[in-house]
């Protein structure tokens, strides 16, 4: 199965700053990877799909980019609810998996 | 307003079985692909097994392969994961997720989850 490796596992930062996240495959998954945002206690909320296409009703602040086997996931401006715990999915071969998870949080 | 609700956890025991269900309203179920994805405790987010919108496909993860399986019945909107020789290792919060239109992993919508504890 695909292995995807998430970096770094918890990126402290302040609200107005800049977060960029990174997913790494074992092997190209194309452009199939999604980003999902977890918060403790509510379901995951789809962010970015293929790579680069944002979810309905995602705020522009976030944008994802990539292909093959490096992604990565930015917040251009962190807000008071971004802090979260995010993780990417691949879709491009069976079974689907997701990466370990990166926290960010308030430094 | 879309819905996805959950039920059947519980505790078991290892080696013993277990149905749960997800409820879906507010949506055209039989239009679309579902998945559950799982959570243990202090752990990520596992994918576990997809079904396509007509139920003739189905996928799962390494880690449930000829143990679980996912079916659903499109005259009653409602989704299900009949899972058999479990572990303690299954123990976490079981999601359903709705995706798109196909099987796509592009979850939009996700149920609250329902907790299953495999422990003797």
């Amino acid at each position: 199965e695909i292995v995807l490796t998430q970096s770094p596992a918890t990126l402290s930062l302040s609200p107005g700053e800049r977060a960029t996240l990174s997913c790494r495959a074992s092997q190209s998954v194309r452009i199939f990877l999604a980003w999902y945002q977890h918060k403790p206690g509510q379901a995951p909320r789809l962010l970015i799909y293929d790579a680069s296409s944002r979810a309905t009703g995602i705020p522009a602040r976030f944008s994802g980019g990539g292909s093959g086997t490096d992604f990565t996931l930015s917040i251009s401006s962190l807000e008071p609810e971004d802090f979260a715990i995010y993780y990417c999915l691949q879709r491009s071969e069976w079974p689907w998996t997701f990466g370990q998870g990166t926290k960010v949080e308030i430094k | 307003e879309v819905q996805l609700l959950e039920s059947g956890g519980g505790l078991v025991q290892p080696g013993g079985s277990l149905r749960i269900s997800c409820a879906a309203s507010g949506f055209p179920f039989s239009s679309h692909a579902m998945s559950w994805v799982r959570q243990a405790p202090g752990k990520g987010l596992e994918w576990v097994a997809a079904i396509n919108n007509g139920g003739g496909s189905t996928y799962y993860a390494d880690s449930v392969k000829g143990r679980f399986t996912i079916s659903r019945d499109n005259s009653e909107n409602t989704l299900f994961l009949q899972m058999n020789s479990l572990r303690p290792e299954d123990t976490a919060i079981y999601y359903c997720a709705k995706d798109v239109i196909a099987v796509a992993a592009q979850f939009d919508y996700w149920g609250q989850g329902t907790v299953v504890s495999v422990s003797s």
